[in-house]
């Protein structure tokens, strides 16, 4: 059982590239959702889904696109990186259901150069 | 506008002793509050949670305490250890929205 599964794990792109984190789950949550984590700012919500076809703005969506076209995967996009995503992404899912654990994936940490 | 308030930002406790994380929140409507541990270089991992119809909630040397008058919610640590060195998230939730979290307290546990 993976759990959840974030790639890549490090990742440095260039101001206006384009790229794609991976986010996958084999525990078949309804709910999975992306963080990301600044120091002294906490974990900040950027895209969410309740399940396959739906997806929801988070705290700071700007920059960022996802989809949901199975409950295994939530990918999340970068369509013109910029420095100020530089920051470690968090992918995490549960089951749609109050007080449910989230399961965190391991983190991939992006520098936009 | 923040939704949790987490303190402190950083904390330092001798070996042994007790390291106590507070969080304060303004929304009644929260119904679930988890304490999230993460590690250097991983992701977070759920600790220890609490519901409001509870006042305390024991797991080993973690209790979280918790003052539904107040809105506020604490992790004590009992004897604190090297290993539990690591950030503490706060976060609470409510329904189906997504869980928000505090920004956070570094432990640091000193032999």
């Amino acid at each position: 059982n993976a759990g959840v599964t974030q790639t890549p794990k490090f990742q440095v792109l260039k101001t206006g590239q384009s790229m794609t984190l991976q986010c996958a789950q084999d525990m078949n949550h309804e709910y999975m959702s992306w963080y990301r984590q600044d120091p002294g700012m906490g974990l900040r919500l950027i895209h969410y889904s309740v399940g396959a076809g739906i997806t929801d703005q988070g705290e700071v969506p700007n920059g960022y696109n996802v989809s949901r076209s199975t409950t295994e995967d939530f990918p999340l996009r970068l369509l013109s990186a910029a420095p100020s995503q530089t920051s470690v992404y968090f992918c995490a899912s549960s089951y749609l259901v109050s007080g449910n654990t989230i399961y965190f994936g391991e983190g991939s940490w992006l520098t936009v150069v | 506008q923040q939704q949790v308030k987490q303190s402190p930002q950083s904390l330092i406790v001798q070996k042994g002793g007790i390291s106590i994380i507070n969080c304060a929140y303004e929304n009644t409507a929260f119904d679930y509050f988890p304490w999230y541990q993460q590690f250097p270089g991983k992701g977070p991992a759920l600790l220890i949670a609490i519901r409001p119809d509870v006042s305390e909630k024991k797991e080993g040397r973690f209790t979280i305490s918790f003052n539904k008058s107040a809105k506020q919610f604490s992790l004590h640590i009992m004897d604190s250890q090297p290993g539990d060195s690591a950030t503490y998230f706060c976060a609470v939730f409510s329904g189906n929205t997504p869980l928000v979290f505090g920004k956070g307290t570094r432990l640091s546990v000193i032999a």
